[in-house]
């Protein structure tokens, strides 16, 4: 069964220091999203792309935060510098029609 | 604005039933439900796109009310593998496809 890949799996950083992340969403997936999630909350969206278009990005604190998925396949979200507050599980899902999405494992980033 | 679950929390005994709820103050077009244990990532559950539908993935089901903004995932026999946080999210009526997660129900089922 295809599934979403996401790497690393675990990131330690220290505070102001660049961190990025790698998603690869099922073979055929044109919507790609990443999600933000603090522990014992629901995930947030950050940003969506369809295809290699940005088609959601309110939500990224874009003076830190940049994503790209530039052959509309894998993406990569970078943060720079990171912040205390980032810590958190940055989950990658994928989606064939935007209906149902598929996640990925998630990164869990720790920011000392 | 994030929906509404209730109960944050239950806990069950192997065999007994569950009902979670989520709510939105907003006119919605579908609703999705995951489960997600604890240190992995979501698990697609089902969703529902038309007002007033039911659907069964086994012994969890869902019904989603359109005109009430609300959904309820059922829960019945439960096993010791339904423990989870389940979460509802909601995609908005209108346009867009971005879903908007509810705050959890931490469910435990104990022998």
């Amino acid at each position: 069964e295809a599934e979403v890949a996401q790497s690393p799996r675990y990131k330690i950083t220290e505070k102001s220091q660049a961190v990025a992340f790698w998603c690869d969403p099922i073979s055929g997936h044109a919507t790609l999203y990443w999600y933000r999630q603090i522990l014992g909350q629901g995930p947030e969206l950050l940003v969506q792309f369809q295809d290699e278009s940005v088609v959601d990005d309110s939500q990224l604190p874009k003076d830190r935060f940049s994503a790209e998925r530039l052959k509309g396949v894998d993406s990569t979200l970078k943060i720079q510098p990171a912040e205390l507050g980032d810590s958190a599980m940055y989950l990658c899902a994928s989606s064939p029609v935007g209906i149902e999405q598929y996640f990925g494992p998630g990164t869990r980033l720790t920011v000392t | 604005q994030q929906p509404v679950q209730s109960p944050q929390a239950v806990i069950l005994r192997e065999g007994e039933d569950a009902v979670i709820n989520c709510s939105s103050s907003k006119a919605l077009y579908s609703v999705h439900w995951y489960r997600q244990k604890h240190g992995e990532a979501p698990v697609f559950l089902m969703i529902l796109l038309k007002g007033g539908e039911q659907k069964g993935h086994e012994k969890i089901s869902a019904s989603f009310n359109e005109k009430k903004q609300q959904s309820s995932l059922y829960l019945t026999a439960s096993q010791l593998s339904y423990s989870g946080t389940y979460f509802c999210g909601m995609r908005p009526a209108g346009g867009g496809n971005k879903l908007t997660f509810g705050t959890g129900t931490q469910l435990k089922v104990e022998l």
